[in-house]
């Protein structure tokens, strides 16, 4: 099946750093992909998501970059902040079915006063 | 709105009960997906819907019946639960298919 798979299962950053997560995809047809903020103990949280007509996307504090040449994209969010310790995961939408999601497992961020 | 919730929080059954969870949402969302969640592992879908009365299958629907009656619940049953049915359950909905998926805060099952 399709997959999405995160480079790094834990990472720690010092509050104030920006931090970087990094996800890989199998399927060079998949055309949508979100990232998700996971909190002990609570459901997924959309983070931010971006189109394969484009290569990089802003929010607040995040910026998504995806390379469809390498099949990769990353998280990136600007001065980390102890609030943003959580797991982090990339989702791809399954071209095979056009309605479904395959999820990475997730990068666990640690934020360090 | 209370977006998307999940009855009940927590549950733990005997190997072969049988037990039913309840997602509701708000939002007058179409899809609506169940999905569980264990160690190591990303999401994994178990079935959807893609609006009232249709169910559909997802990557491991095994042991699992689902069922959206209405349009705002979608219900996920184990007839006869088993140990590896140990997972956290989530329930997610969106507008559309391909689109953001909002979950719900989660069931924690322990079969044992």
């Amino acid at each position: 099946g399709e997959s999405v798979g995160l480079h790094l299962p834990t990472l720690s950053v010092q509050e104030g750093d920006n931090s970087i997560i990094n996800c890989a995809y199998s399927n060079s047809a998949s055309d949508y992909f979100i990232w998700y903020k996971q909190e002990s103990g609570k459901g997924p949280q959309f983070i931010i998501d971006i189109r394969s007509n484009m290569d990089k996307r802003q929010g607040q504090r995040v910026t998504v970059l995806l390379n469809k040449t390498v099949k990769h994209l990353s998280l990136q969010i600007a001065a980390t902040q102890p609030g943003d310790s959580a797991v982090y995961f990339c989702a791809g939408v399954d071209p095979n079915t056009g309605n479904q999601f395959y999820f990475g497992t997730g990068t666990s961020l640690t934020v360090i006063p | 709105n209370a977006g998307v919730t999940q009855t009940p929080k927590f549950r733990v059954l005997k190997t072969g009960q049988s037990m039913t969870l309840l997602c509701a949402q708000d939002m007058n969302h179409e899809y609506m997906y169940w999905y569980r969640q264990d160690p190591g592992m990303g999401l994994r879908l178990i079935h959807y819907s893609v609006g009232e009365g249709t169910t559909a299958k997802g990557e491991v629907p095994d042991g699992y019946n689902v069922s959206r009656l209405k349009k705002q619940n979608f219900l996920l049953g184990l007839e006869s639960a088993a140990p590896s049915q140990t997972s956290v359950y989530f329930c997610a909905s969106s507008y559309l298919g391909v689109e953001t998926q909002y979950f719900g805060p989660g069931t924690r099952l322990l079969v044992l």
